[in-house]
């Protein structure tokens, strides 16, 4: 597609259930990006793929939380055990890397209950 | 983690007025981007700007680069009722690691 997509665009979970979050960057974008952005907040870095490699992982806020990247493509944030303190939009970004523009997605709501 | 200070955090401004923020660091980046986010949407970017003491010009936005590298600010003339959301200045270290620290927002209100 043109522009990055995420999904879902709004989940409800249980608290203590696990939720998938997907991010399809733009084609070609070799760098990815995850920022967690709770109510009325910045932006808090999670991880960050070059490729299907994190060299930086270092914002993920507990082992509850991982990510994944396959094909140099699609990523999938994971976080088990879902917590209140969770409930936050998960946003995606991507770039072709090099120090280019950093283009996010839309978002995907989480809110646990 | 780690946020750059922006400030202000709210502003309540008049249509037609000017507009004015800033963004400080306690350390170097090497390159400065503003962003604006609409509420249920992602950030958009504004401006990146990638040398010290650059000033550039987006439409009725100027945003420039600190010479020292640890601030920028962002200014906005003749606001308009589509300039409101939440602007966030960003910073990026190096090339090798190319994660944004962002910082806490602005919230821009105009009031007709």
């Amino acid at each position: 597609g043109a522009g990055v997509s995420q999904s879902p665009s709004n989940k409800v979970t249980e608290k203590g259930k696990d939720v998938e979050l997907r991010c399809d960057p733009i084609s070609g974008h070799t760098a990815l990006y995850w920022y967690r952005q709770s109510l009325g907040q910045g932006l808090e870095f999670l991880i960050y793929f070059q490729g299907n490699s994190a060299p930086d992982k270092s914002g993920l806020p507990s082992d509850r939380f991982s990510a994944e990247r396959t094909g140099g493509s699609v990523s999938t944030l994971t976080i088990q055990r879902t917590q209140q303190e969770d409930s936050a939009v998960y946003l995606c970004a991507s770039s072709p890397g090099g120090g280019n523009t950093i283009y996010f997605g839309e978002g995907s709501w989480l809110t646990v209950v | 983690g780690q946020q750059l200070n922006q400030s202000p955090q709210s502003m309540f401004i008049q249509e037609g007025e000017d507009v004015s923020m800033n963004c400080t660091s306690s350390s170097i980046f090497n390159t400065w981007l503003w962003y604006k986010q609409e509420p249920g949407e992602g950030p958009v970017l504004l401006i990146a700007l990638y040398k010290a003491g650059e000033l550039t010009s987006n439409g009725r936005l100027t945003a420039q680069f600190g010479i020292t590298r640890k601030d920028s600010f962002l200014n906005i003339s003749a606001s308009i009722p589509s300039d409101v959301g939440i602007y966030f200045c960003a910073g990026q270290r190096d090339f090798g690691n190319e994660k944004l620290t962002f910082g806490t927002g602005t919230r821009l209100t105009i009031i007709p």
